[in-house]
């Protein structure tokens, strides 16, 4: 059984540019969260889709957003690219049990951006 | 608001000692609480959970922690280091509505395990 999968591993962008990460959940998962992590610093929650909407929202700019597909896989897009938005970008993957909420947040490996 | 704050950025044992990292946090109301792991290169592993049902939680890899409301933490603990336990850990904190939740990250305890 596959866990949650990122692509790509690695990734160089210039200021000013768009980049498109993406994420498979584990199977059986249909929510899926996106994090930010900056060097040496706690991942920060970007936000959660669920049945292809965006549910919850932290505290970044509209430059970030997102989409999730039909098959639970999901896209986060970041926008005019600044050098801060070099970081690790995790996804967790997670089910929601009707009634009980969601279950426990698995992570893939993340994707490492680096902005220059 | 939740919130969460571990109080060591850095800890040093040696192999075959015990093993301490400590969390406390903020929470309005009854938290779900986590610990993950997190090896250099590689994404966030789950070591245990506390959801309420017990307070003394047992992970993986021999950690446990206990759950503690009247000191609002949620310390892990490992009676015997391993090498291989050198790591990045994060105590975290579970909010949100049935809509889903959403982690908050302490800062991170960054242990080292000296031979």
């Amino acid at each position: 059984d596959a866990g949650v999968t990122q692509s790509p591993t690695h990734l160089i962008k210039t200021r000013g540019q768009q980049v498109t990460l993406r994420c498979s959940p584990k199977s059986g998962h249909d929510t899926v969260s996106w994090y930010q992590q900056a060097l040496g610093q706690g991942p920060q929650f970007i936000f959660q889709y669920y049945e292809e909407e965006e549910r919850q929202r932290g505290n970044f700019p509209d430059r970030f957003s997102g989409h999730q597909f039909p098959n639970y896989s999901s896209e986060l897009n970041v926008n005019a690219l600044l050098l801060g938005d070099s970081a690790l970008y995790l996804c967790a993957s997670s089910h929601i049990i009707q009634g009980q909420g969601q279950e426990t947040q698995y992570f893939g490996p993340g994707t490492r951006l680096l902005v220059l | 608001a939740q919130s969460v704050t571990q109080l060591d950025s850095h800890v040093s044992v040696s192999e075959g000692t015990p093993v301490l990292l400590r969390c406390n946090y903020s929470s309005s109301y009854s938290p779900s609480l986590f610990w993950y792991v997190q090896h250099p290169n590689k994404g966030l592993q789950l070591l245990l959970k506390y959801t309420s049902a017990a307070t003394l939680v047992k992970g993986i890899n021999g950690f446990e922690a206990e759950f503690k409301k009247s000191e609002t933490s949620f310390h892990l603990t490992k009676p015997s280091a391993h090498m291989s336990d050198a790591a990045e850990y994060f105590c975290v904190v579970s909010w949100g509505n049935n809509a889903g939740n959403m982690l908050t990250f302490g800062g991170g305890t960054r242990l080292m395990v000296k031979p």
